[in-house]
């Protein structure tokens, strides 16, 4: 079965300062991957999605990852972080179903 | 557009009473449906998934059922709810693997 791995259920980064947030996958497979953002009592919604095309995937709000199969990882970045960029963030992977990690929540320090 | 709507926000009830949470999509026929639980510290976890009218594939055997009456209508039920049925539920939907999942605004249950 598929599994997820979400390294740092929290991790903290300053106003403008880079974000990496790390996620590796089971599956020997290259599965569909997702980066989702979760804000406070709310929803999940899809930050950007990888799914066999470029390696590269720009998704919104300035967010990036990278798939590298070598690794079987699929972090997210972004270059400059923003007080509202606080949040949840979960990795999905899977095809006909969706596994995901335990999540990494955000904090930006002014 | 698409839309997926999922209610009630929020549920207070008491420990041996039933559940019924709702959860219907609009503007697409024939979705994938899913239903996850979310506990603090635990993730996303997936709890029943359907791809058709009457197809509900469990994941974790548990006091919960599902039950997929319309094309879509995704329910999820207990007859006799138990502490440790607590947690955010959120319901999602998807038209075909790539397009990844489209979740609802969820339901905050807590048994008491």
């Amino acid at each position: 079965a598929q599994s997820v791995t979400q390294l740092g259920s929290h991790v903290s980064v300053s106003e403008g300062a880079l974000v990496l947030l790390r996620c590796n996958y089971s599956s020997s497979v290259p599965p569909y991957l997702f980066w989702y953002v979760q804000y406070p009592n709310q929803g999940l919604q899809l930050l950007l999605k990888y799914t066999s095309a470029a390696t590269l995937v720009k998704g919104i709000n300035g967010f990036e990852a990278e798939f590298k199969k070598s690794e079987t990882s699929f972090h997210l970045t972004k270059p400059s972080a923003h007080m509202s960029d606080a949040a949840e963030y979960f990795c999905g992977a899977g095809n006909e179903k969706l596994t995901f990690g335990t999540g990494t929540r955000l904090t930006i320090i002014p | 557009s698409q839309t997926i709507h999922q209610w009630p926000a929020t549920l207070v009830q008491p420990v041996g009473s039933p559940l019924s949470l709702e959860c219907t999509v609009e503007g697409t026929s024939n979705p994938n449906l899913y239903w996850y639980r979310q506990a603090a510290g635990r993730g996303l976890q997936l709890l029943f998934y359907s791809v058709g009218i009457g197809q509900i594939s469990s994941e974790v055997p548990q006091n919960l059922s599902a039950s997929r009456p319309q094309d879509r209508q995704f329910i999820l039920s207990s007859k006799k709810l138990l502490l440790s049925d607590s947690g955010f539920y959120l319901c999602a939907w998807s038209a075909d693997r790539e397009r990844g999942y489209t979740f609802g605004s969820g339901t905050r249950l807590t048994v008491v």
